[in-house]
């Protein structure tokens, strides 16, 4: 299947600073990338949804000022968590799809946040 | 109510067991649906479609039904590496684009 990275794996930070998680797919042009997040023992909850080119679109109660998406290629998105506190702590994942008429997702392999 | 209900068990089976799990969806309009397998600190890893006419793929089987809204997995000879959580997985499209439901996932333990 499909490849997609992600970097970095973890990330330990300090409260108040900015943290970029990159997400890449490697064999694939990705139209759609996804930001997911996973607290312990919860299921995955999508973040925002960013289109190649365009604004991404954030869901209800995700703060677009605080995790800052960009989506400048079709193989690259990055998320940027400004101003980190340990609430944020999370594991965040990416997922890509692309594939013509396909709406499989794959995912990158996680970014585990701990904000001290 | 979740637009996604799975049970999250935890199914606790031997090596060997048949072990099915169903997740229901809400939405009459779904188009895809997928089940995923997320291991411990892992991300999701595709494992199949669902289609309604069934979808088998050496020792796991998937169903869909449409009239019913629920897709099943049935995992057969269970290995101990099948240990997992399963993720019932929902994509329906709506204006603006479409979007993929996740839902919390059914923890799945084989012993020896």
């Amino acid at each position: 299947g499909a490849v997609v990275s992600q970097h970095p794996s973890r990330v330990i930070c300090k409260s108040g600073t900015s943290v970029k998680i990159e997400c890449r797919s490697l064999d694939f042009q990705a139209t759609t990338m996804f930001w997911y997040r996973q607290f312990p023992k919860q299921s995955l909850m999508l973040m925002a949804t960013s289109n190649e080119g365009s604004k991404a679109t954030y869901e209800q109660g995700v703060e677009k000022d605080k995790f800052l998406i960009n989506h400048a290629s079709l193989t690259l998105s990055t998320l940027t968590v400004t101003s980190a506190h340990p609430e944020d702590s999370s594991f965040y994942i990416c997922s890509a799809r692309g594939l013509a008429g396909s709406d499989t997702q794959y995912f990158g392999p996680g970014t585990r946040l701990t904000v001290l | 109510r979740k637009e996604v209900e799975q049970d999250p068990g935890p199914f606790n089976v031997p090596e060997g067991a048949t072990v099915a799990f169903n997740c229901t969806y809400s939405n009459s309009a779904s188009q895809s649906f997928f089940w995923y397998r997320q291991d411990c600190r892992k991300e999701p890893k595709l494992l199949m479609s669902v289609y309604s006419s069934g979808n088998e793929d050496g020792r796991f089987t998937a169903q869909l039904n449409r009239a019913s809204q629920y897709i099943s997995l049935l995992i057969r000879d269970s290995k101990l590496s099948d240990s997992a959580t399963y993720l019932c997985v929902v994509t329906h499209v709506y204006t603006g684009g479409f979007k993929t439901i996740f839902g919390a996932g059914t923890r799945l333990f084989v012993k020896a």
